[in-house]
Formats: C-alpha cells, sequence, structure tokens
C-alpha cells in the first residue's frame, strides 16, 4: 500500500494563477481531509470529506475549492492563488468518519510570488 | 481558533531521560490524539484515548487524560535521539454524536540530544 500520496512536492506559483493539489489514498478510506500548515499556527482544516460526492468546509476554506468524484481522490485547488496561500498542505485520510487515527501525506510545499 | 495548546513549545533532553508534553483544550471533546512529525514530513499519529479513559499506553509512549481539567499529557520514556520530533495534540471538540473536524494545536518540539 501506498498510503496517501500527494503531488506535487514543491510548485511555485505567480499571484492569481490557479492549480490543483492532488491526493489519493489506497486504504479505501471514506474520510479525507486538507490542512495548511504555517510557522506558529499548527495545522488548520481547509476542507474534509466523509465520503464520495460530500464535503464540507474547515476553518480557513476560503479561496480553496474540492470535490470528491470518487472514495480514493481528494484534489484541492487554489481558484486564484495569493501570497497569504504560501503554506505547506497535508492530505490526510481515516477509516473513521470522527477523523479519528488520520493517516498523514508527505504534504506540498507552495510557494506563492 | 485552535482547540488544543501544547506545552512547553519547546523541549530539549539527554538521551535516556523522560520527556512530558502537555496539552490544553477548551471545549468537550470525544476524544484527543496525539501526532508525531519529522521536520519536513507528514505526520504520524501516536495514540488516541477517549474521554471516558483516563490512561493509555503504547510502548514508551504514556498519556493520561484530564477531563475535569480538560487537559492532556504525553509522556515519553527512555528517550532517543530518533524520539526528536515535533509532537502535537489534536482535538475533536465536540461532546457526544459525530464530529468530522479534528483541530491540532501548535505543537512542542522535543529535541533529544545524543
Amino acid at each position: 500500500n501506498a498510503g496517501v500520496t500527494q503531488t506535487p512536492k514543491f510548485q511555485v506559483l505567480k499571484t492569481g494563477q490557479s492549480m490543483t493539489l492532488q491526493c489519493a489514498q489506497d486504504m479505501n478510506h471514506e474520510y479525507m481531509s486538507w490542512y495548511r500548515q504555517d510557522p506558529g499556527m499548527g495545522l488548520r482544516l481547509i476542507h474534509y470529506s466523509v465520503g464520495a460526492g460530500i464535503t464540507d468546509q474547515g476553518e480557513v476554506p476560503n479561496g480553496y475549492n474540492v470535490s470528491r468524484s470518487t472514495t480514493e481522490d481528494f484534489p484541492l485547488r487554489l481558484l486564484s492563488a495569493a501570497p497569504s496561500q504560501t503554506s505547506v498542505y497535508f492530505c490526510a485520510s481515516s477509516y473513521r468518519l470522527d477523523a479519528g487515527e488520520l493517516f498523514f501525506g508527505e504534504g506540498s510545499r507552495l510557494t506563492v510570488l | 481558533s485552535q482547540q488544543g495548546e501544547e506545552d512547553p513549545q519547546a523541549l530539549s533532553i539527554q538521551e535516556g531521560e523522560n520527556a512530558t508534553m502537555n496539552c490544553s483544550y477548551k471545549t468537550s471533546i470525544n476524544n484527543l490524539q496525539w501526532y508525531r512529525q519529522n521536520s519536513g514530513r507528514g505526520l504520524v499519529h501516536l495514540i488516541l484515548i477517549r474521554s471516558n479513559e483516563r490512561e493509555k499506553h503504547s510502548g514508551r509512549l504514556r498519556v493520561t487524560l484530564d477531563t475535569s481539567k480538560k487537559s492532556s499529557s504525553l509522556l515519553i520514556t527512555a528517550s532517543r535521539a530518533a524520539d526528536t520530533a515535533s509532537y502535537f495534540c489534536a482535538t475533536d471538540g465536540q461532546s457526544g454524536g459525530s464530529n468530522y473536524k479534528l483541530t491540532f494545536g501548535k505543537g512542542t518540539l522535543l529535541t533529544v540530544n545524543p
């Protein structure tokens, strides 16, 4: 099992550009989520999903879109990148719908110039 | 908003010593979890303790939970250099029912010196 796979690992964008961070898991987990990690801020929840076709907002959803067309994939879209979105993004999944025991990907480091 | 807050922010100890980290939270919870993050890597789940449990062990890890004080502690015994990492507590912030949102604290950076 590969676990949770995130791509790309590194990305540099210009302000206003759009892009998609990919997340895939091969553990048949219903629960998937996206976090961003900033220095001194810990991890903050962006969006989450409890199954295909079901998504909801977390703590910091503005500027991000998600969709869940399959159990395996949960892409995060940045619609118009801003310097404030410079961060490390983590995708996580769980077999538990209460978000217990999350399995994390290795992260995607995004810089917006 | 942060639900859990770890204390201390940073901790430096010698190999073989015990390390204790604390977590305080604000609202009632269903469960509390601890995660480890090595530098530049994703988080790894260590242990989950339910609100009706007071203590839980996993190898060299011991977690306690005091719901009356809204606090938890993580004890790592006989620490090793490989334990050097950041440690985060995470809570679901809701007692009873379903809650899909996990909230992380800012973490404690543990350095274990050889």
